[in-house]
């Protein structure tokens, strides 16, 4: 079956850093282009960041510029998440996406939760 | 800039049909977008892609009963024969330069 796995998320800190991680199956996964959206509890979808296909173009949404950064492994099939400086608002199910422009898979989401 | 806007709440009736709008803004009227269906407690699902033209590429499993439509700026979701899995939260999302993704705010269907 052709599917995304997120893993990684947890309870952190507010300041403190976490990395997900999204594995690939099932599809070239270095083909496409693969987008990280969010979704705060009870809110709507919200973009975090997207990468192509060999890492050489990163885009980010104006709320994670400069802390988040996403990366990739084409040989591991895998995309990750690294998230610094976490804020109380980054609270939220993290989905990873694969991104043809329009997002036709996603995974079935991790919950990061930033708390003291 | 480019924004999606859609009407946060719908309903209609077991069996009935429904049409749900997504609307660009105007100087972005003719771009494609996409529709996403999220059901209660889960991640959402990818529908289908939908051009300025009408024309739409639905995901593999969608049903029939899920069809597109587009009229200037507006573009539209409709189901059909609506089922009580039908209710679900709808999102539209669309594309623009340098890499970026944009989401409309969501319409909660309610099947009655």
């Amino acid at each position: 079956e052709v599917q995304l796995v997120e893993s990684g998320g947890r309870l952190v800190q507010p300041g403190g850093s976490l990395r997900l991680s999204c594995a690939a199956s099932r599809f070239t996964f270095s083909k496409y282009w693969m987008s990280w959206v969010r979704q705060a509890p009870g809110k709507g979808l919200e973009w975090v960041a997207n990468i192509k296909q060999d890492g050489s173009q990163k885009y980010y949404g104006d709320s994670v510029k400069g802390r988040f950064t996403i990366s990739r492994d084409n040989a591991k099939s895998s995309v990750y998440l690294q998230m610094n400086s976490l804020r109380v608002e980054d609270t939220a199910v993290y989905y990873c996406v694969r991104d043809k422009d329009w997002l036709d898979l996603w995974g079935q989401g991790t919950l990061v939760t930033v708390s003291s | 800039q480019l924004v999606l806007t859609q009407s946060p709440s719908a309903s209609a009736s077991l069996g009935a049909w429904v049409k749900l709008t997504c609307t660009l803004s105007s100087e972005h009227s003719h771009y494609a977008i996409a529709w996403h269906q999220q059901q209660p407690e889960k991640g959402p699902r990818y529908l289908m892609k939908l051009n300025s033209d009408g024309s739409h590429t639905k995901g593999d499993g969608i049903p029939d009963r899920f069809s597109g439509s587009s009229s200037g700026a507006e573009r539209y979701l409709t189901i059909s024969s609506l089922q009580s899995e039908d209710e679900a939260d709808y999102y539209c999302q669309t594309w623009g330069t340098g890499g970026i993704q944009v989401f409309g705010g969501g319409t909660k269907l309610t099947v009655l």
